[in-house]
């Protein structure tokens, strides 16, 4: 079974800064693929960025980037620039093959003016 | 493309009564999920269709549960009876899926439906 772990219930940042969410998870699978979702409180589910497990280098979009270690299970979400749009809920997910997605608990992150 | 389409947006009803929740998954998608989401339990997977039929229904959580898809632009998820503890909100989501191109396509969800059982 797959399983996500985000280990940061809530953080915060200033306007402006950088902030990174962490995530882990756990897969025996060869092949699958990674996302960050934001749920801001309107509580719409938004893509923020994918991630092919067998593509070494790391996805961007704009002023959302990941560090992909897959080694390490690791895929953090690193926000440049916040912004207080940026105020939500952010959740790692994981998917096989099989196309059904696993989600971890979720970061809470405040942007702060 | 009108995304994911949910109702109701809200629903409160008695301990007891049925409740449907409804979904149009965006059109060409093949594959469809419902997912419940909750404060001590995040975002679970109930079940998920592939061409309108369910592949893994391992995460509805008892035979109060079911869903159906009676064809490919339309879903239901039905409580009954319903009780307290199934507040909730309830999403439903659906994805690109089948063809070699497609593996690992995002999923698109709709707004979900607040269900209040008091």
């Amino acid at each position: 079974a797959q399983t996500v772990t985000q280990s940061q219930p809530e953080m915060s940042v200033q306007e402006a800064e950088t902030v990174t969410l962490s995530c882990t998870y756990d897969t025996s699978e060869s092949n699958y693929y990674l996302f960050w979702y934001k749920q801001p409180p309107s509580r719409q589910m938004i893509l923020v960025i994918r991630q092919e497990a067998y593509k070494q280098q790391n996805a961007t979009e704009n002023r959302f980037s990941v560090n992909f270690q897959k080694a390490a299970k690791s895929f953090s979400l690193k926000i440049s620039d916040s912004q207080l749009g940026d105020t939500a809920m952010y959740f790692c997910a994981f998917m096989t093959d099989n196309n059904d997605m696993r989600f971890g608990a979720g970061t809470r992150l405040t942007v702060k003016p | 493309d009108a995304g994911v389409i949910q109702s109701p947006r809200h629903e409160v009803t008695e301990m007891g009564q049925e409740v449907t929740l409804r979904c149009k998954p965006i059109s060409g998608h093949d594959y469809l999920f419902w997912y419940r989401q909750t404060m001590m339990r995040g975002l679970e997977l109930l079940i998920y269709f592939n061409n309108n039929v369910p592949i893994d229904d391992s995460g509805m959580p008892e035979d109060r549960f079911s869903a159906k898809m009676p064809n490919a632009s339309f879903s239901t998820l039905k409580i009954q009876p319903s009780e307290p503890r199934d507040s909730a909100v309830y999403f439903c989501a659906s994805s690109l899926g089948t063809g070699s191109n497609s593996y690992g396509s995002p999923l698109h969800f709709g707004n979900g439906t607040r269900l209040t059982v008091t």
